[in-house]
């Protein structure tokens, strides 16, 4: 069974720059979620999505930050301007239906901004 | 918002010593999950604790959900180099999102 892909792997942008991150969730997964992991830090939430629907974005910051899953399989998350601050890893993982069930990570986008 | 603390920051030790780490929160959870985080992955789990007392194995690793659910432990027996890595804690209250810690780094030397 195929894991939770993403792309890209790795992100060069220079401040000010849009960038756009990419998840395909493992199939049959009905819940996605988009993490930010800073350097030394564990993951944070930024937007949990119920099929298409964000359930939970209370994390995002929505002046810069938008995410879309249209069909409710493949997610889109996008920084726009992309800041210093940004640079950090990407993490989108999903789980079953049932928000107890395990989350499953993706290897992550590694963004730095210069 | 939620934090964790997760102790110790960092371990260095010698393959074959057991290994033992903790998660603490002022808050009660209601399920505390371990993931190792390997370099340029995504964390994986390793063990999911649903009870106040219950006492999980899977392989060389066990974990506990403290009495009081405001705690968690993880022990490594017989630690292996590819043990290495960085072993996050996370709790997560009813059906709200999980609140991780910031993880406790481990180094085997063989």
């Amino acid at each position: 069974e195929a894991g939770v892909v993403q792309s890209p792997r790795y992100k060069i942008i220079e401040k000010k720059q849009p960038v756009a991150f990419w998840c395909n969730p493992i199939s049959g997964h009905n819940t996605l979620y988009w993490y930010r992991q800073n350097l030394g830090q564990g993951p944070e939430l930024l937007i949990r999505y119920e099929n298409e629907e964000a359930v939970d974005d209370s994390q995002l910051p929505k002046d810069r930050f938008s995410a879309e899953r249209l069909k409710g399989v493949d997610s889109t998350l996008k920084i726009q301007p992309a800041e210093l601050g940004d640079s950090a890893v990407y993490l989108c993982a999903s789980s079953g239906l049932a928000s107890q069930e395990t989350q499953y990570f993706g290897p992550g986008t590694r963004l730095l901004v210069l | 918002g939620q934090q964790l603390n997760q102790s110790p920051q960092s371990m260095f030790i010698q393959e074959g010593e057991d290994v033992s780490m903790n998660c603490t929160s002022s808050s009660i959870f209601n399920t505390w999950l371990w993931y190792k985080q390997d370099p340029g992955e995504g964390p994986v789990l390793l063990i999911a604790l649903y009870k106040a007392g219950e006492l999980t194995s899977n392989g060389r690793l066990t974990a506990q959900f403290g009495i009081t659910r405001k705690d968690s432990f993880l022990n490594i027996s017989a630690s292996i180099p590819s043990d290495v890595g960085i072993y996050f804690c996370a709790g997560r209250q009813g059906y709200s999102t999980l609140t991780f810690g910031k993880g406790t780094m481990l180094l085997v030397s063989p």
